[in-house]
């Protein structure tokens, strides 16, 4: 019920592109959900986050939709530049007193051609 | 002005020692976390820790074990290591109230042989 499950595994799109990234989750405690990215060589770093109570939520080129009932959440790269070719990361997590514990998918590794 | 900082970044010893990593973070932050990455990315959660907490992953072996000299400090030591030790650490660390948001340091890449 911890899982995080992430597709596709991989991703290759031509530059001007979409990309989009799917997971999924079970356990309904989860009460965040944020998308990291993460290129080579480098520590994952925040790109995107949303809340349960909100569907969908966009910041720039990159917007998050969430479907509560599914229990799915995705992300879209609208206009996919080739600097955005790195590993993305969705996430759940749960409160506790003093943090949040990060549940990550298995990532998906993105590839934007020029 | 690094905000989370790690050392060493690399690191290569052999099976059987204890080894130690050191994690920093200037933010001011209050909570701490230990993450591993394994050969396929796969990110999970080992330690998070607060001084007034500390939660451990129930899947983490004993060999590990996080140290906190202060606040701003949280070690990781690992003794007896095995070769399936081999992986990147991160650290990472948030603020107590606004704790959703985590900053992730540069990784140490663990080879054990």
């Amino acid at each position: 019920q911890q899982q995080v499950k992430q597709s596709p595994q991989s991703l290759i799109v031509q530059k001007g592109g979409i990309s989009i990234i799917n997971c999924a989750y079970e356990n309904t405690a989860f009460d965040y959900f944020p998308w990291y990215q993460q290129f080579p060589g480098k520590g994952p770093a925040l790109l995107i986050a949303i809340r349960p109570d909100v569907s969908e939520k966009k910041e720039g080129r990159f917007t998050i939709s969430f479907n509560k009932s599914a229990k799915q959440f995705s992300l879209h790269i609208m206009d996919s530049q080739p600097g955005d070719s790195a590993t993305y990361f969705c996430a759940a997590s749960i409160s506790w007193n003093y943090g949040q514990n990060f549940v990550f998918g298995p990532g998906t590794r993105l590839s934007v051609l020029p | 002005d690094t905000a989370v900082s790690q050392t060493p970044k690399y690191l290569v010893t052999q099976m059987g020692n204890d080894k130690s990593i050191k994690c920093e973070q200037n933010l001011g932050h209050d909570t701490m976390y230990w993450y591993k990455q394994d050969s396929k990315k796969f990110l999970k959660i080992m330690f998070s820790y607060n001084n007034k907490e500390l939660i451990i992953n129930e899947t983490v072996p004993n060999r590990f074990s996080p140290k906190s000299p202060d606040k701003a400090h949280l070690n990781l030591h690992i003794n007896s290591l095995e070769l399936g030790d081999s992986a990147v650490y991160f650290c990472a660390s948030s603020h107590e109230t606004l704790r959703r948001v985590q900053y992730f340091g540069p990784g140490t890449r663990l080879t054990v042989t």
